[in-house]
């Protein structure tokens, strides 16, 4: 049984240029959260999405990101434009249904750094 | 403000050696708790885990935690590290049948050979 999977692992990108981070959930999960994790710092909710639906984006910046979960493949993670301060790990985790047991799987992570 | 603490950023142990790593939370409500750890190279995973009942819970690895209400607590434990235990250790928090972790800044453990 295969668990979260995220790709790539690492990242580089110029300054102005897109990031596109992607996730592919654990076998039978329909939820996906997104993390970031900046150094020294803990993992900060970024983004809630089910198929075709954003759930919950409170902790998305407001500008240049975003994020989708289509009905068929990856979530995927968009940082447009990006900027020095969006180096950091980017963290996918999936659910089942959200139910009073429930628990996140996390992905590896992808590592981006913005030169 | 909701949060979670740990206070010891890294820790050095030698094999043998107990382990007991600090976590405190803030956050109104019903919580569940959970201790995530990272290996080197390797995905968050979830240690253990405290939903409702006693609260002294057994994780996977030896480890386990136990959560004190009053001290808005859930400190890890094990009472004897192997050098396979080296990583960082995550704790986190969420409101009952809520979906978004609060995560602590982590601990860096290292145990020496």
């Amino acid at each position: 049984n295969a668990g979260v999977m995220q790709n790539p692992r690492h990242l580089v990108r110029r300054r102005g240029q897109e990031a596109r981070l992607r996730c592919s959930p654990m076998k039978g999960h329909s939820h996906v959260y997104w993390y970031r994790q900046l150094p020294e710092e803990g993992l900060k909710f970024m983004v809630y999405l089910q198929k075709e639906n954003i759930i919950d984006e409170s902790g998305m910046p407001k500008e240049r990101f975003s994020a989708e979960f289509p009905k068929e493949g990856p979530s995927i993670l968009r940082i447009q434009q990006v900027v020095r301060g969006d180096s950091a790990a980017y963290f996918c985790a999936s659910s089942p249904p959200v139910g009073a047991q429930e628990t996140q799987y996390f992905g590896p992570g992808t590592r981006l750094l913005v030169l | 403000a909701q949060s979670v603490s740990q206070h010891n950023h890294h820790v050095i142990l030698s094999e043998a050696a107990s382990l007991e790593l600090g976590c405190n939370y803030s956050y109104g409500g019903t919580v569940n708790l959970f201790w995530y750890v990272q290996y080197p190279g390797q995905h968050l995973q979830l240690l253990l885990k405290y939903f409702s009942g006693d609260p002294l819970v057994k994780g996977i690895k030896g480890f386990e935690a136990e959560f004190i209400k009053s001290k808005f607590s859930f400190n890890l434990r094990k009472p004897s590290v192997q050098w396979s235990d080296t990583a960082e250790y995550f704790c986190a928090v969420r409101g009952s049948g809520t979906y978004k972790y609060i995560f602590g800044t982590g601990t860096r453990l290292k145990v020496l050979a």
